[in-house]
């Protein structure tokens, strides 16, 4: 199965900038997925990452607050934009495995201050 | 949304199994059931999945019912480390355009 290394795995940010997640897969993969957990909750999907292709967003989610980019099958970036304290949650990286239906990034713990 | 119901928390004694129950009475017939969990808001780990057959792997087994309406996933001898966020999840094996859609998982408590 694919191993994802996610970076950076934790950041304190100021309001008003920005941050860019990488994640990096050790395979090729077609798809990948971008995911927000705010604290206490459950993992929501922000968006679908196609090499190649624009990424779809989810409802509530839009390009100009988290671009994203899919350069290649391994690699992709979530950037979140013009951050605010409630921008504050874990981002997580995922793509399909054909034996455990999807791995993980180990995640970007954001704090924005 | 979510195709799978799950009671929010439970708990159990060290050493004891813990059963976690899900329903997912839409589920559609080239569905699996996938489990993970997610330990201390680390990225969600996969426990096991299934068809209709009852699973079994080195870290739990996994019951489906009959119907296959609802399943419960065990965890045979509990540890403090098994104590995370378990999700239940229906999708469609290798299909990469089928979104995996979390719902609000159940908090299992493992006490010592």
């Amino acid at each position: 199965s694919a191993v994802i290394s996610q970076k950076p795995s934790r950041d304190i940010c100021q309001r008003g900038t920005s941050l860019t997640i990488q994640c990096q897969v050790d395979s090729q993969v077609t798809m990948m997925f971008w995911y927000r957990q705010q604290p206490g909750q459950s993992l929501t999907l922000i968006a679908t990452a196609n090499q190649g292709s624009e990424a779809t967003y989810e409802s509530g989610f839009v390009i100009d607050k988290f671009p994203i980019s899919r350069p290649n099958l391994t690699f992709s970036t979530l950037t979140v934009s013009n951050m605010s304290p409630e921008d504050s949650s874990i981002y997580l990286c995922s793509v399909p495995s054909p034996v455990y239906g999807y791995t993980f990034g180990s995640g970007t713990r954001l704090t924005v201050v | 949304d979510a195709k799978t119901t799950q009671p929010p928390s439970m708990d159990c004694a060290e050493g004891r199994a813990a059963n976690l129950p899900c329903n997912h009475s839409t589920i559609s017939g080239n569905e699996y059931v996938y489990w993970y969990r997610q330990i201390h808001s680390q990225g969600p780990q996969y426990i096991i999945h299934g068809l209709k057959n009852n699973e079994t792997n080195e870290m739990a087994s996994l019951i489906i019912t009959e119907d296959r309406k609802s399943s419960t996933l065990i965890l045979p001898h509990a540890t403090l480390r098994d104590t995370a966020v378990y999700y239940c999840i229906v999708r469609a094996p290798m299909d990469s355009s089928y979104k995996l859609i979390f719902g609000s998982g159940t908090r299992l408590l493992v006490r010592p």
